[in-house]
C-alpha cells in the first residue's frame, strides 16, 4: 500500500486568492490523481499528472483555474486558482495504476477548502 | 468510457441486519469495479475490488460483493450490519487507464 499526506489538511480562504495542495507520497510512483468532492457529492477526477509530462485535464477543468506540478516521482501539488465559493470542496490525491500497485487508488486524507 | 449507477442515496438497516448497496456499471472494456468507504471528515478506504479473477470478491470488515456481468452489477453486501458500518459508500469503476468514474454515493445509518 502507499502511504499519501496532504498538506493542509483544511483551510478557509478569501475569494480571489489561489491556495496550493500538497500531496506526499512515501514511495515512488508513476501516475497521480487529483479528485474533487463537492459539498455532499460524489468524487470527480480534475486530472491525471504523471512525471514528466503536463497534467491531462478532464473535462471541465483547466490548467488556468487548476495548475498542477509534478516535479518527481513522489511529491504533486494542484492549485485551485482565483476562488469562488463554488470551489469550497474537499481535494483528494490518489496513486496508483498499474505495476506494483496493480489496479487499486490509494487516496490521501484529502483538503477540505472553504472559501468565503 | 466507464460509469456506474448506485441505486438509493439513502440506506438504513437495523444492527444486525443485512446490508445492501446496489451498484450497477457500464463499460464499454472489462472494467475493473471498487467499493469505496468514506467515513466522516476522512478519507476514502477501499473496501474491495474486482479485477476479472473470482465473481464473488471478498473484502475488509465482512463486506463481499457479486460481479454479474449479464446484469452489469457489483452489489455491495454485509450479513450483518454493525453501528460501526455507518458511513458514505461509493462503488467506482475503471478501466486501463486507471482514472475512477465514482457512484452518486449511499449513506448508511445504523439502527440501534
Amino acid at each position: 500500500s502507499a502511504v499519501i499526506s496532504q498538506k493542509p489538511s483544511r483551510d478557509i480562504c478569501q475569494r480571489g486568492t489561489s491556495l496550493t495542495i500538497q500531496c506526499q507520497v512515501d514511495s515512488q510512483v508513476t501516475m497521480m490523481f487529483w479528485y474533487r468532492q463537492q459539498p455532499g457529492q460524489s468524487l470527480t477526477l480534475i486530472a491525471t499528472a504523471n512525471q514528466g509530462s503536463e497534467a491531462t485535464y478532464e473535462s471541465g477543468f483547466v490548467i488556468d483555474k487548476f495548475p498542477i506540478s509534478r516535479p518527481n516521482l513522489t511529491f504533486s501539488t494542484l492549485t485551485v486558482s482565483n476562488m469562488s465559493p463554488e470551489d469550497s470542496s474537499i481535494y483528494l490525491c490518489s496513486v496508483g495504476g498499474g505495476g506494483q500497485w496493480g489496479t487499486e487508488a490509494f487516496f490521501g486524507q484529502g483538503t477540505r477548502l472553504t472559501v468565503v | 468510457a466507464q460509469s456506474v449507477t448506485q441505486l438509493g442515496s439513502h440506506v438504513s438497516v437495523s444492527e444486525g441486519a443485512l446490508v445492501l448497496l446496489r451498484c450497477n456499471y457500464s463499460s464499454s472494456v472489462p472494467p475493473y469495479l471498487f467499493w469505496y468507504v468514506q467515513y466522516p471528515n476522512q478519507g476514502l478506504q477501499l473496501l474491495l475490488k474486482y479485477t476479472s479473477a473470482a465473481t464473488l470478491v471478498k473484502g475488509i470488515n465482512g463486506f463481499e460483493a457479486e460481479f454479474k456481468k449479464s446484469e452489469t452489477s457489483f452489489h455491495l453486501t454485509k450479513p450483518s450490519a454493525h453501528m460501526s458500518d455507518a458511513a458514505e459508500y461509493f462503488c467506482a469503476v475503471s478501466g486501463r487507464d486507471y482514472k475512477l468514474s465514482f457512484g452518486a454515493g449511499t449513506t448508511v445509518t445504523v439502527r440501534a
